[in-house]
């Protein structure tokens, strides 16, 4: 599975739009980006997963460019509640795969009021 | 539909004794993964098994450690004779039929060793 990078901690003022970039330069063209967030102490939570499209769910969007070197996960309404360390992960999805998720050290996002 | 449930939530142990860390997936879920999490670290996978397999266990440590997914009932991961260095927190995920579906995470074990 492909290496990603993404910055150690970012801030965000509370109500506004939370943008957590990913660098994810050596994918492969079977390979998705996922987005998981563990709220301190707490099991991790799946947020978003995509190929190549954008992709929206209630909580997030996530943009992936078009040479899909890297990632942009979108929280579009931050609240305090999202403070949390979010973690971008690449993997293949085919019926080989074993599932395992590999997770790096993630961003921390803290929402400030 | 209850999310997935680990038990206990929190476990002492000293040194030498067993931990068992159970696990019982969401509903309909086949697909279940063990990850670690030591103290100021990141989540390490340990293992992941299917019903009555182990399918991939490449981040199990080689002795004291276990699991297994019976036909019935939870999963289990067993510790034998517990060191200090295996205070961690212990999250247990499962999926649907498809080991490509997200994962839904339990709210962890907290394992200490005394």
């Amino acid at each position: 599975d492909a290496k990603t990078t993404q910055p150690t901690s970012m801030d965000c003022a509370e109500g506004r739009a939370a943008n957590l970039p990913c660098n994810h330069s050596t994918i492969s063209g079977n390979e998705y980006v996922y987005w998981y967030r563990q709220i301190h102490s707490q099991g991790p939570q799946y947020i978003i997963h995509g190929l190549k499209n954008n992709e929206t769910n209630e909580m997030a969007s996530l943009i992936i460019t078009e040479d899909r070197k890297s990632s942009t996960l979108i929280l579009p309404h931050a609240t305090l509640r999202d403070t949390a360390v979010y973690y971008c992960i690449v993997r293949v999805a085919t019926t080989s795969n074993t599932g395992k998720l590999i997770f790096g050290q993630g961003t921390t996002l803290q929402v400030k009021p | 539909n209850a999310g997935v449930m680990q038990n206990p939530r929190h476990l002492v142990r000293r040194r030498g004794q067993e931990a068992r860390l159970r696990c019982s997936p969401m509903k309909g879920h086949s697909h279940v993964y063990w990850y670690r999490q030591l103290p100021e670290e990141g989540l390490k996978f340990m293992v992941y098994l299917q019903k009555e397999n182990i399918i991939d266990e490449s981040g199990m440590p080689k002795e004291r450690f276990s699991a297994e997914f019976p036909k019935e009932g939870p999963s289990i991961l067993r510790i034998q004779q517990v060191v200090r260095g295996d205070s961690a927190a212990y999250f247990c995920a499962s999926s649907p039929r498809d080991s490509n579906n997200e994962q839904f995470f339990g709210p962890g074990t907290r394992l200490t060793v005394l």
